[in-house]
């Protein structure tokens, strides 16, 4: 079972460039999620999705971007990458919020 | 609103010795599910266990053990006989229609 895959696994971006975080789930659930963690501050939710065709903004939503492109795949966009933008990123999904899956995570440096 | 609390940022134990990890959480709900979850060193994160708020029995799966009371609101996990390898990272998490992490405790078991 593949679960909830994420790619790529690591990236490096120059300030200002531009990127997309792919995620895909094979679980049929409807609530997918995008988080980014960083050191001391747990697990923060940038965007979530509780069904295709919808997304809502999480905790720390400010440059990015997401798309629920159907049920299966959720992305994630940096248009214009920051170095306070470097964090491990992490997508997850759910069904009726009973128990999160995660991907495996994405490394990104801004530099 | 809906919070989180972990306390203890880091703890060291040494091999053997039983550690407690501490959760305190905060909501009007009274419908709601507690969640722990364990990043090991390689970065993944890894269910470890769901209750919901209807459920105040403690459970105990092998040298894991969780308390949860929700007249002090808390979920506290306790590992029995520690093992170098349950030095990780352990998040708290509470779901309602989303999920709230704490900011987790950095657990190291020195042999």
């Amino acid at each position: 079972n593949a679960g909830v895959t994420q790619t790529p696994k690591f990236q490096v971006l120059k300030t200002g460039q531009s990127m997309t975080l792919q995620c895909a789930q094979d679980m049929n659930h409807n609530s997918m999620y995008w988080y980014r963690q960083d050191p001391g501050m747990g697990l923060r939710l940038i965007y979530y999705s509780a069904s295709e065709g919808t997304t809502d903004k999480g905790e720390v939503p400010n440059g990015y971007n997401v798309s629920r492109l159907n049920k299966r795949e959720f992305s994630l966009r940096l248009e214009s990458a920051a170095p306070s933008q470097t964090s491990v990123y992490f997508c997850a999904s759910s069904d009726r919020a009973e128990k999160l899956f995660f991907g495996s995570g994405t490394q990104l440096s801004v530099l | 609103a809906q919070k989180v609390t972990q306390a203890q940022t880091e703890i060291s134990v040494v091999e053997k010795e039983d550690v407690t990890l501490d959760c305190v959480y905060e909501t009007r709900d009274t419908t709601y599910y507690l969640f722990w979850y364990k990043q090991p060193p390689s970065g993944e994160l890894v269910f470890l266990i769901r209750r919901n708020s209807f459920d105040e029995q403690n459970e105990i799966s092998g040298r894991y053990s969780w308390n949860f009371q929700k007249s002090t609101s808390s979920f506290n996990f306790t590992i029995t006989a520690s093992q170098v390898v349950d030095s990780a990272v352990y998040f708290c998490a509470l779901s309602r229609n989303q999920f709230y992490f704490g900011t987790g405790t950095s657990l190291t078991v020195i042999p």
